[in-house]
């Protein structure tokens, strides 16, 4: 199966700046079955991005997804406070199983 | 508006079985494949297989074939999640997701609230 890595764990940044977050995979993954998803304490996850750059509907354009290959990011242009939370990313291949996630980064208020 | 309703928190004992019901509303449930995700306790997010509600086919991860059944009632828009021979590392929270678009199969749009399920070691 296709392993996702995320990097950094954890991502100190003030509301304001620019966030950005990698997710690497252990073999090249078609763009568009990549999604990247937001989970706040005690809530569950929420679609952000889905098909490697499509935002999901009511996601805020701040949000945006890009990559290729083996390399995605997702880049969050301005924090705001609500954006403070943890990010997975997720793949699919078509190789049974083949859906996976990465291990998530936490944005934390610096 | 879409809306999946899980049912509530479960206490299990080692090697005992645990069906976890979702209901779907505001759409038909037989239009959309319903996964099932679960997070241990401060952990990540795993997959652990779907079901196509039109045909009742369902794919699973390796690692819970033979152990998980995926089931559905669709005169009740009801999607189930069976895990048998149950571990304390089974303890988690299991969602139940739907896809955001038709299409977009292999994403999940929707989630249900989660049912926290325990398996005291």
């Amino acid at each position: 199966e296709i392993v996702l890595t995320q990097s950094p764990g954890t991502l100190s940044l003030s509301p304001g700046e620019r966030a950005t977050l990698s997710c690497r995979a252990s073999q090249s993954v078609s763009g568009v079955n990549l999604a990247w998803y937001q989970q706040k304490p005690g809530q569950a996850p929420r679609l952000l991005i889905y098909g490697g750059s499509i935002r999901a509907t009511g996601i805020p354009d701040r949000f945006s997804g890009s990559g290729s290959g083996t390399d995605f990011t997702l880049t969050i242009s301005r924090l705001e406070a609500e954006d403070f939370a943890v990010y997975y990313c997720q793949q699919y291949d078509s190789s049974f199983p083949g859906l996976t996630f990465g291990g998530g980064t936490k944005v934390e208020i610096k | 508006q879409v809306q999946l309703v899980q049912s509530g928190a479960e206490v299990k004992k080692p090697g005992a079985s645990v069906k976890v019901s979702c209901k779907a509303s505001g759409y038909t449930l037989t239009d959309y494949h319903m996964h099932w995700v679960r997070q241990a306790p401060g952990q990540g997010l795993e997959w652990m297989g779907r079901i196509n509600p039109k045909t009742g086919v369902t794919k699973y991860a390796q690692k819970f074939r033979g152990r998980v059944t995926m089931t559905r009632d669709t005169s009740i828009s009801t999607a189930y999640m069976a895990l048998s021979s149950l571990r304390s590392d089974d303890t988690a929270v299991y969602y139940c997701a739907r896809p955001p678009k038709i299409y977009f199969d292999w994403f999940f749009g929707y989630w249900g609230q989660g049912t926290l399920v325990t398996v005291p070691s």
